[in-house]
């Protein structure tokens, strides 16, 4: 059964601090992996990794697809209170279904 | 503005009551999904469309319905619900599915009594 998992499922830092937020997924026919931060309500977009992009960088935010491993990771340094959030990953794998992990809820002290 | 909209944004029904929560996107996108949200279970996706007049089953389909009738349009039909349908929902859509990323809706907040 396909499936994507994010770890950890919770994390609170102080501002400044550089976060690492683990995806991982056993999909069927991978096609795309993608990183979304959902602060109040609708999940909004951060990056797509393909087989012919695996790193992709936005300002203090940065992610790297590990295809050997089968694994992303999601970089955010110096944060800041505005990245509280819970930050999704999710995989476009067979039948065109797109799996979502549970999240990583990111919690950033003052 | 390019953007998915749903309505109702909050919802408060009873147990059988046939309801219907609307999505609507102005990109003219092929694809569109249904999703909910629950604590601890992430978000799942409930049905999809590819195009018009198509659709397919996604995780958790049980006691829904959609339908696809134009391209804008893809209402997520609780025909009785029940309370273990209380959940927050999202719509979603994208041009097209491989390499297109998705645009969610503000969410619909539902509770079955």
């Amino acid at each position: 059964e396909d499936k994507v998992v994010q770890s950890p499922l919770s994390l609170v830092v102080h501002e400044g601090d550089t976060v690492t937020l683990n995806c991982s997924y056993e999909v069927t026919n991978f096609r795309s992996l993608l990183w979304y931060k959902q602060e109040k309500k609708a999940p909004t977009f951060l990056f797509m990794l393909t087989s012919s992009g695996i790193e992709k960088k936005s300002g203090r935010l940065s992610s790297i697809l590990d295809k050997k491993e089968l694994s992303s990771i999601l970089n955010i340094t110096a944060t800041q209170t505005g990245d509280s959030a819970i930050y999704l990953c999710a995989v476009e794998g067979r039948d065109d279904k797109i799996i979502f992990g549970k999240g990583t809820r990111l919690h950033i002290l003052p | 503005e390019a953007q998915v909209t749903q309505n109702p944004r909050y919802l408060i029904t009873v147990t059988g009551k046939k309801l219907t929560v609307t999505c609507s996107q102005n990109m003219n996108h092929e694809y569109m999904s249904w999703y909910r949200q629950d604590p601890g279970l992430g978000l799942r996706q409930i049905y999809y469309s590819m195009n018009v007049e198509v659709t397919d089953k996604g995780d958790v389909p049980e006691g829904y319905k959609v339908s696809r009738k134009e391209k804008r349009n893809f209402p997520l039909i609780l025909e009785s619900p029940s309370p273990n349908q209380t959940s927050l929902y999202f719509c979603a859509s994208s041009f097209n599915l491989y390499g297109g990323k998705l645009f969610f809706g503000s969410g619909t907040q539902l509770s079955v009594l």
